[in-house]
């Protein structure tokens, strides 16, 4: 286990709706990444939040927006759900915003839109 | 941008065996990291090794060892003494080195290997 949690397990929404995901950070970590796996695909990068900031986006629309708090936990909303949004939805931490850290993945929220 | 290819879909190998996976990757940057990491049926994604573009010597961890070509873009991955445990898919991953903004990783399509006791 890499202390890293997400919720919930699975989610199932109709199109059109909103959803938000939820990532605790592993115990000193300060950056939070999010990814999108679709089905027999690697993860997509979505975006990355360093303290309470937004450190970098992946090629996303603008409907896909996040979230850090101060204990940097993150959340990760999508507006206007699509049926090409259903995916694994990864969210990694680490120690820092820089490529020295190693990022430490959640077990997911597996995401279905119907 | 970069890119990450892994061409082989799925991989089979006899407990106890070695099995070599395939990764390439294409990228402008002088200076990066390559990875692969290890997703088994549970999901939980983990780190399984980590190469330094600017170190020559290839990383080994345990069982775990790659071959890293530079200038052929190439980084697999070997696995000795497989076991049942290493079932699961394999990613391979890249990223630039940054001092701060940005560290995201670019991951290939992933091999689902098996081991077959």
């Amino acid at each position: 286990e890499t202390g890293v949690t997400q919720s919930p397990t699975h989610l199932i929404k109709t199109r059109g709706q909103q959803v938000t995901l939820r990532c605790s950070s592993q115990s000193g970590h300060n950056t939070v990444s999010w990814y999108q796996q679709a089905l027999g695909q690697g993860p997509q990068f979505i975006f990355q939040y360093y303290r309470e900031e937004e450190n970098g986006r992946g090629n996303f629309p603008p409907r896909f927006s996040g979230l850090q708090f101060p204990n940097y936990s993150s959340e990760l909303n999508v507006n206007a759900l699509e049926l090409d949004d259903s995916a694994l939805y990864l969210c990694a931490s680490s120690r820092g915003g820089s490529s020295r850290d190693e990022q430490f993945f959640g077990p997911g929220t597996r995401l279905t839109v119907l | 941008a970069q890119t990450v290819t892994q061409s082989q879909p799925e991989m089979s190998v006899q407990e106890a065996e070695t099995v070599t996976l395939s990764c390439t990757y294409d990228t402008s940057e002088s200076n990066y990291y390559l990875f692969w990491y290890k997703q088994p049926p549970s999901r939980q994604m983990i780190l399984v090794i980590r190469q330094e573009a600017y170190k020559q010597q290839n990383a080994t961890e345990n069982r775990f060892s790659v071959n890293f070509q530079k200038a052929a873009k190439s980084f697999s991955l070997k696995i000795s003494d497989s076991q049942l445990g290493d079932t699961a898919m394999y990613f391979c991953a890249f990223m630039k080195r940054t001092g701060g903004a940005n560290s995201k990783l670019t991951f290939g399509k992933g091999i689902t290997l098996s081991v077959r006791p």
